[in-house]
């Protein structure tokens, strides 16, 4: 099917376990993003990629790792998990004409 | 910090009503988008207006643009309960870097 999915939809991890989401897009879009979502702060970029080998850091990158080898992949990797890392991630792509399109969410639960 | 902030960060209204979100933010920006989110679902964009354009319409959806006191609007006419959702703006600059403001929840009681 046509879109973008995020894998797993949730997960359970202990402080200081590695873990990585992954988000695969069927449209072939350059630009990709993670972001995560708090209460009380919205949504705060993470990392975006401007296309296969092109990464960036966005507002909060401390703790995340990430990797575009394909143009249709973009998994985040948090590489020691944290407390404060509990939160709902999502991906997205963007299309020529600018919006983004969001996949549903993947909810993280660092204990 | 964020680039947008949104006001109200709650606004509950009857249907039939108008609601009008605002949002201001800092920096150049290339354009400017509105996104949808109903819980426990992803965003889903719903305007985007660009940073020469003044005012869009979208179906019940106005956005307004104004570059010179960096804000815009966003105005629901003849509101439903379905269009009981957060509402997010978020700027994006040259780059391509998207930055959300933290969003006004909206609820329309029927």
């Amino acid at each position: 099917d046509a879109g973008i999915t995020q894998s797993p939809r949730y997960k359970i991890t202990e402080t200081g376990r590695q873990v990585t989401l992954m988000c695969h897009q069927t449209w072939s879009h350059s630009y990709m993003f993670w972001y995560r979502q708090d209460l009380g702060h919205g949504l705060r970029l993470i990392y975006y990629s401007a296309a296969a080998d092109i990464t960036d850091k966005g507002e909060v990158p401390d703790g995340y790792v990430v990797s575009r080898s394909k143009t249709e992949n973009f998994p985040l990797t948090l590489e020691s998990a944290t407390r404060s890392q509990t939160s709902v991630y999502f991906c997205a792509s963007k299309q020529n004409t600018g919006e983004l399109f969001f996949g549903e969410g993947s909810r993280l639960t660092v204990l | 910090s964020q680039q947008g902030e949104e006001d109200p960060q709650a606004l509950s209204i009857q249907e039939g009503e108008n609601a009008t979100m605002n949002c201001s933010y800092k920096t150049s920006i290339n354009n400017l988008q509105w996104y949808r989110q109903n819980s426990g679902r992803g965003l889903v964009h719903l305007i985007l207006i660009r940073s020469n354009e003044r005012e869009k319409h979208s179906g019940r959806l106005r956005v307004t643009l104004d570059t010179s006191k960096k804000s815009s609007s966003l105005l629901i006419t003849a509101s439903r309960a379905a269009d009981t959702a957060s509402y997010f703006c978020a700027t994006m600059n040259q780059g391509g870097k998207l930055i959300f403001g933290q969003g006004t929840e909206l609820s329309v009681k029927p």
